[in-house]
């Protein structure tokens, strides 16, 4: 069955530099890959979703890549804030109408 | 856009007591929704499906007696724990979502916190 895999360990960085979280999937590559924030006691928040033709995606500060032959997303945080602490969810759909979730890797950003 | 809410934000009852959980979208249609609950620093667990007039899917292992699922609108789901127990406590969070072309999205709600004495 497919399976993501998050950096299970907390990512701390200092304020002003790049964040870059991994999430790697087995098995077959899905169409489209997303990435959602999700603070402590609260619900995620959708974030980007990039489709496997897609070979970057961009929003503001976040950059996000979809290699489909590593079978890896990268989702990167240019500038990062203190105020972008939160744990960040790799998600993807399966085919037809199950999306699974990655466990969320931390990040923490030190003022 | 894509603004799913949920209620209440929190919930203390006593065991033996059931509790409704309500989730909205509120700018866009649902025909499917999803529950999940959370445990700190843990992932998200699927615990069911919800589509618009007809049964909820359960996951295995989710008693579908105790969690009881009524998707009665394309706006409207909710989640009925009934007898709730402490081990019941947990952080459940909703879903909806939303077909854009030849993607979809899940929105979700804010989350609400249950706590059985």
């Amino acid at each position: 069955s497919q399976k993501i895999e998050q950096n299970s360990e907390a990512l701390n960085i200092q304020e002003g530099k790049t964040a870059t979280l991994t999430c790697n999937y087995t098995n077959y590559s899905p169409a489209y890959l997303q990435w959602y924030r999700q603070d402590p006691g609260r619900g995620p928040v959708f974030l980007l979703l990039i489709r496997e033709n897609e070979k970057e995606k961009r929003k503001e500060r976040l950059k996000v890549t979809f290699d489909t032959t590593l079978k890896q997303s990268l989702f990167h945080i240019t500038a990062s804030q203190p105020a972008d602490s939160a744990t960040y969810l790799c998600a993807l759909n399966t085919g037809g109408f199950k999306t699974i979730f990655g466990a969320g890797t931390r990040l923490f950003v030190k003022a | 856009g894509a603004v799913v809410s949920q209620h209440p934000s929190w919930v203390i009852c006593k065991s033996g007591t059931s509790v409704k959980i309500e989730c909205r979208s509120l700018d866009f249609q649902a025909t499917t929704m999803f529950w999940y609950r959370q445990f700190p620093k843990q992932s998200l667990m699927l615990m069911a499906t919800s589509n618009e007039g007809s049964k909820a899917t359960y996951e295995q292992g989710v008693e579908k007696d105790k969690f009881l699922i009524n998707h009665a609108s394309l706006t409207l789901s909710t989640l009925t724990v009934t007898s709730a127990h402490p081990e019941d406590s947990s952080f459940y969070i909703c879903s909806a979502r939303d077909w854009a072309g030849s993607t979809d999205t899940q929105y979700f709600g804010p989350g609400t916190r249950l706590t059985v004495l």
